[in-house]
């Protein structure tokens, strides 16, 4: 059983479209993040959601919309997308409360932008 | 604002040969961690310090925490070829905002 799972793997698309991906985890986490990591493999958080509630939203351009229907699952949206926008996005969960909340990240989604 | 700094970011060395890998951080915290990423992977969980002076060792890798200075180490023993992929350090912002930074990852290339 996957813990985090994103679809799809890959997304090749062209400048302009719009584009979404899908997270969803079974560990009955109550936080849950989407990352990118870039050409140079840096990590970089954009937002987070704790029990469907935005709790970190990083200077991200609003062309992302995340949007989380339930605490299982957080998506992303992506508007008129931009040759920048090419990377590997990874969704992650962890448990909230003290103690050793380790992300748990799923296999990430690689989007390619020409 | 929190910031993580890991040195070196690119490390090539031979096998059996011992080597560090160095995180610092900018703000209080007691909560750090260690991931492991092979090429084209996720990220895989390594360790998670909890308290000032932590150590903890899986097999060749050892991970300690010093949140005075606010460094943690990662050091490799004996260095072998499986051990070759991307090493990040990540912190937790206490600020309680669910926030937890990463440094830059140090690339990790160990001939045989």
């Amino acid at each position: 059983d996957t813990a985090v799972s994103q679809t799809p793997k890959y997304l090749v698309t062209q400048m302009g479209n719009d584009k979404s991906i899908k997270c969803e985890q079974n560990l009955g986490h109550d936080t849950m993040y989407w990352y990118k990591q870039d050409s140079k493999k840096f990590l970089k958080i954009m937002f987070s959601y704790n029990n469907k509630e935005l709790i970190i939203n990083e200077t991200v351009p609003n062309r992302f919309s995340p949007k989380s229907p339930d605490k299982a699952h957080l998506n992303l949206h992506i508007n008129s997308l931009e040759l920048g926008d090419s990377a590997v996005y990874f969704c992650a969960s962890r448990l909230e409360g003290a103690g050793a909340n380790v992300l748990t990240f799923g296999a990430g989604s690689r989007l390619t932008v020409l | 604002e929190l910031k993580v700094e890991q040195n070196p970011l690119f490390l090539s060395m031979q096998e059996g040969k011992n080597y560090t890998i160095y995180c610092n951080y900018s703000t209080t915290s007691d909560r750090l961690y260690w991931y492991r990423q092979d090429p084209g992977k996720s990220l895989e969980s390594l360790f998670v310090l909890l308290s000032n002076g932590a150590v903890k060792q899986e097999g060749r890798l050892m991970a300690s925490l010093d949140t005075k200075a606010r460094l943690s180490t990662l050091h490799i023993t004996a260095a072998v070829h499986d051990l070759s992929a991307t090493y990040f350090c990540a912190v937790d912002n206490m600020n309680r905002d669910d926030k937890i930074i990463f440094g830059k990852g140090t690339r990790l290339h160990i001939l045989p």
